[in-house]
């Protein structure tokens, strides 16, 4: 069984700054895929980013980019420019590949971006 | 392009009833997975449609039960409602015979509460 763990509860970053959000996973595949998505109070969950295990160069969305540390089982998420409209809950989740898969999801970790 | 839908936005049910809840993948998606989000939490893995038949499912109890039509949409139901199953269910869709089977697209979920 996989776990993923999101150890800070809550983080806050002032605009413009930079911030990043950790997320560590345990799993005994070695091929997955990993997230990370972005719940905002309305709700509806947005993928941030995606990386997938074999790929050793870290995925970059814009403002947005991963530290993925395989052999550390680690997947940390970048936020520069922090801007309002990037207060959200963020969920690390995570999906073996092969066959049919679920996704396993963390607990969250709770963003406010202070103007 | 639609992306996945779900109806309705918000339930209300006392405890014992039966509760259907609908949603509709992205274009070219084939297919559906259920989550319940309690309050604080991240999602859990109720089950997963493809082909009209389920794929996978968490630890959920029999009251959990799911179909999915020729035209992919899917329906989540739940009998003999307890309080406990307040919570918000998101459908996330992804496409297994369109080979991005492991990146899933979220709706914007259906809020149940439970009296």
């Amino acid at each position: 069984a996989q776990t993923v763990t999101q150890s800070q509860p809550e983080m806050s970053v002032q605009e413009a700054e930079t911030v990043t959000l950790s997320c560590t996973y345990d799993t005994s595949e070695n091929n997955y895929y990993l997230f990370w998505y972005k719940q905002p109070p309305s709700r509806q969950m947005i993928l941030v980013i995606r990386q997938e295990a074999y790929k050793q160069q870290n995925a970059t969305e814009n403002r947005f980019s991963v530290n993925f540390q395989k052999a550390a089982k680690s997947f940390s998420l970048k936020i520069s420019d922090s801007q309002l409209g990037d207060t959200a809950m963020y969920f690390c989740a995570f999906i073996p590949s092969g066959g049919y898969q679920k996704v396993t999801f963390g607990t969250g970790t709770k963003l406010q971006v202070i103007p | 392009d639609a992306g996945v839908t779900q109806s309705p936005t918000h339930l209300i049910k006392t405890r014992g009833q039966q509760v259907t809840l609908r949603c509709s993948p992205k274009s070219g998606h084939d297919t559906v997975s259920w989550y319940q989000q309690a309050l604080g939490q991240g999602p859990q893995f109720i089950f997963q449609y493809y082909e009209e038949e389920e794929r996978q499912r968490g630890n959920f109890p029999d009251r959990f039960s799911g179909h999915q039509f020729p035209n992919y949409s899917s329906e989540l139901n739940v009998n003999a409602l307890l309080l406990g199953d307040s919570a918000l269910y998101l459908c996330a869709s992804s496409s297994w015979s369109g080979g991005s089977y492991y990146t899933q697209y979220f709706g914007p979920g259906t809020r149940l509460t439970v009296l």
